[in-house]
């Protein structure tokens, strides 16, 4: 019930493509969706995030998307470019747990110039 | 503004050995969490403090341990190494009552 599930685990796309990470959560006391985004030799960096009172959110070329019912978020990248190629993983955490982040296992995203 | 400093960055270790890393949080942020991250395993959370306390704890043993200072400076600890323990420990941290945590470069240990 801890887990979240992270698809796909590699994706490669065309510069200006919008590629689309998928994740699943079993946990409904999770109240925190993060995304982070993570370069060769650092940690990961916060991109941005979601509570699941709200159904999308955008930051810049960023979009989270976000179904309640049935536990899934996305993170749309629009208008994608070559300095996206990351790896990027989804979390969720829980109100009173400590500040626990669950992650997903993680994509692997090549931006083709 | 400094971001989370992780020392040091690289460490080679043999196996049986123990070994010390160490955290410097954001100025501020008075809750530091630990992370291992390997290929096979993903990012795994180790414990997280605040406040010098230990509040929660992930499914590592005995042997990974930590610690935190009254400047909020973290320091994990794994003791009698061994060839799994190979991996990049990152710490975070974030202000008390924010989800937003920041992460370190990390620290490579490679247990030989």
């Amino acid at each position: 019930q801890q887990q979240v599930k992270q698809s796909p685990q590699s994706l490669i796309v065309q510069k200006g493509g919008i590629p689309i990470i998928n994740c699943a959560y079993e946990n409904t006391a999770f109240d925190y969706f993060p995304w982070y985004q993570q370069f060769p030799g650092k940690g990961p960096a916060l991109l941005i995030a979601i509570r699941p009172d709200v159904s999308e959110k955008k930051e810049g070329r960023f979009t989270i998307s976000f179904n309640k019912s049935a536990k899934q978020f996305s993170l749309h990248i629009m208008d994608s470019q070559p300095g996206d190629s990351a790896t990027y993983f989804c979390a969720a955490s829980m109100r009173g747990y400590g500040n626990k982040l669950v992650f997903g296992a993680g994509t692997i995203l090549r931006v083709k110039s | 503004k400094a971001g989370v400093t992780q020392t040091p960055r690289y460490l080679i270790k043999t196996r049986g050995q123990q070994v010390t890393l160490s955290c410097s949080p954001i100025s501020g942020h008075r809750s530091v969490s630990w992370y291992q991250q390997t290929p096979g395993q993903g990012l795994q959370f180790l414990f997280e403090y605040f406040s010098e306390t230990q509040r929660n704890k992930g499914n590592f043993p005995g042997r990974f341990s930590g610690r935190q200072f009254s400047n909020s400076r973290s320091e994990m600890n794994v003791s009698t190494l061994e060839l799994g323990d190979s991996a990049l420990y990152l710490c975070a941290s974030t202000r008390e009552g924010d989800y937003g945590y920041t992460f370190g470069s990390g620290t490579r240990l490679t247990v030989v």
